[in-house]
């Protein structure tokens, strides 16, 4: 499958669970994000991974830890989650990091319920 | 820091009636600024970019540096333009994008 593939799509977890979300691109691109999306918010950069290194980390909280263990993976890793946490994570890819002229494409994106 | 306001939530028109997406930026420097839009049950996508000076599906954007505004326009609205629309903001090379809160596009037959 060409494109972002993000599963599972849908996840309940109560708040004593780990679990993980899983981002796999295969359009050869250098760069992943992970994106969360609340209502009544713009889209909110979490994690930049570029080579597999990550490269940016906008104050998210240790209770989400990424993961790129190379350049067509990324995972976030959930645990001890909060209901406010309860959202849609996106994952996106990008030719390069900046984003001036390499556009992002999009997973579908995993709705995530925190009990 | 760079910002990007969608001032309005939703925008409903019936079909055929002119559109326009209104986006405004805070940012001292020059911009690269695009509009993505998502479609019902589909993934979010880049519709046109400033750089580009496209019209993607009839729409245009022009980037008014006196305002500081990139508002999305089509002159003829289509029911399959319903979508969610974001104006996103980026520096330059190596920077990440700033979206905008979005707008609800509703085209009414």
């Amino acid at each position: 499958e060409t494109g972002v593939t993000q599963t599972p799509r849908h996840l309940v977890m109560g708040m004593t669970n780990k679990k993980s979300l899983k981002c796999e691109q295969h359009l050869g691109h250098n760069a992943m994000y992970w994106y969360k999306q609340s209502a009544k918010k713009p889209l909110e950069l979490m994690f930049v991974y570029s080579l597999e290194e990550r490269v940016e980390n906008n104050s998210v909280p240790s209770r989400f830890s990424p993961e790129c263990p190379n350049s067509s993976h990324l995972f976030l890793h959930l645990h001890t989650l909060q209901p406010e946490d309860s959202a849609l994570y996106l994952c996106a890819s990008s030719q390069d990091r900046g984003n001036y002229n390499s556009p992002l494409h999009f997973g579908n994106g995993t709705r995530l319920t925190v009990t | 820091a760079q910002r990007v306001t969608q001032p309005e939530k939703l925008l409903s028109v019936f079909k055929g009636a002119p559109v326009e997406l209104k986006c405004n930026y805070s940012y001292s420097g020059s911009p690269e600024l695009f509009w993505y839009v998502q479609y019902s049950r589909q993934r979010l996508q880049l519709l046109l970019r400033h750089i580009s000076r496209e019209s993607i599906k009839g729409f245009t954007a022009d980037l008014n540096k006196g305002e500081t505004s990139f508002h999305l326009k089509k002159p003829f609205a289509q029911e399959e333009d319903s979508a969610m629309y974001y104006c996103a903001l980026t520096p330059g090379a190596n920077s990440k994008l700033t979206f905008g809160k979005g707008i609800t596009l509703s085209v009414r037959p």
